[in-house]
């Protein structure tokens, strides 16, 4: 299983970009890459999926090199609602036979966006 | 569209008691995951169950059970707790047929204190 690394924490200001990068240097062909988001006492919130190159949606992007080695989670005017846990998570692609994929959290990155 | 709700919202017992902790996922969804997640920790996966069986487990012992009914809302349950079960437990529902479904919807959790 590919195993993620993230910055512990980062700090932001209100209305500047935020971008928080994970390496995942042992990422297998078929891993998705995905973002969720937690605030405290909520559960995580999905954010944002790839594979490979940029995807955007209506939250944020998602940038990933070409080697897929690493990507880096955008958030394009950071506010202070950002503020929040970020985790990256890649692997157990393909699941168990008639199983659905389970999730594999790291410790994730504490985003904290000043005023 | 009722999202994914579980109860009860906090709990406190003692050591050597059982608990049962309940998920109802959202609307539409078939699959309920179960994960727990220590203070300051990302979620740890627990099982995952779908078409009332148990799929996958994840790195947890036998006094961690569960159930799937027919409604497709879930059971969790913890029999002789110990002071390290003391977590916020989290239910996660998804699409079993979706493809590629990492996007999975987490409730807010049960907080559980074992004293």
């Amino acid at each position: 299983l590919a195993k993620t690394t993230q910055p512990i924490s980062m700090d932001s200001y209100e209305g500047q970009e935020v971008n928080i990068t994970c390496s995942h240097n042992n990422i297998a062909t078929n891993d998705y890459i995905t973002w969720y988001q937690q605030f405290p006492s909520q559960g995580p919130r999905f954010i944002i999926q790839g594979y490979k190159t940029k995807v955007t949606n209506e939250v944020a992007s998602l940038f990933i090199p070409a080697d897929r080695k690493s990507s880096t989670l955008s958030l394009p005017r950071g506010s202070l609602s950002d503020t929040a846990v970020y985790y990256c998570l890649v692997g157990d692609n393909p699941p168990p036979l008639d199983s659905s994929y389970k999730l594999i959290f790291g410790s994730g990155t504490r985003l904290l966006v000043r005023p | 569209d009722a999202g994914v709700t579980q109860s009860p919202t906090h709990l406190i017992k003692t050591r050597g008691q059982q608990v049962t902790l309940r998920c109802s996922p959202k609307s539409g969804h078939d699959t309920v995951s179960w994960y727990q997640q220590a203070l300051g920790q990302g979620p740890q996966f627990i099982f995952q169950y779908y078409e009332e069986e148990e799929r996958q487990r994840g790195n947890f012992p036998d006094r961690f059970s569960g159930h799937q009914f027919p409604n497709y809302s879930s059971e969790l349950n913890v029999n002789a707790l110990l002071l390290g079960d003391s977590a916020l437990y989290l239910c996660a529902s998804s699409l079993f047929l979706a493809d590629r479904n990492y996007e999975q919807y987490f409730g807010p959790g049960t907080r559980l204190t074992v004293t």
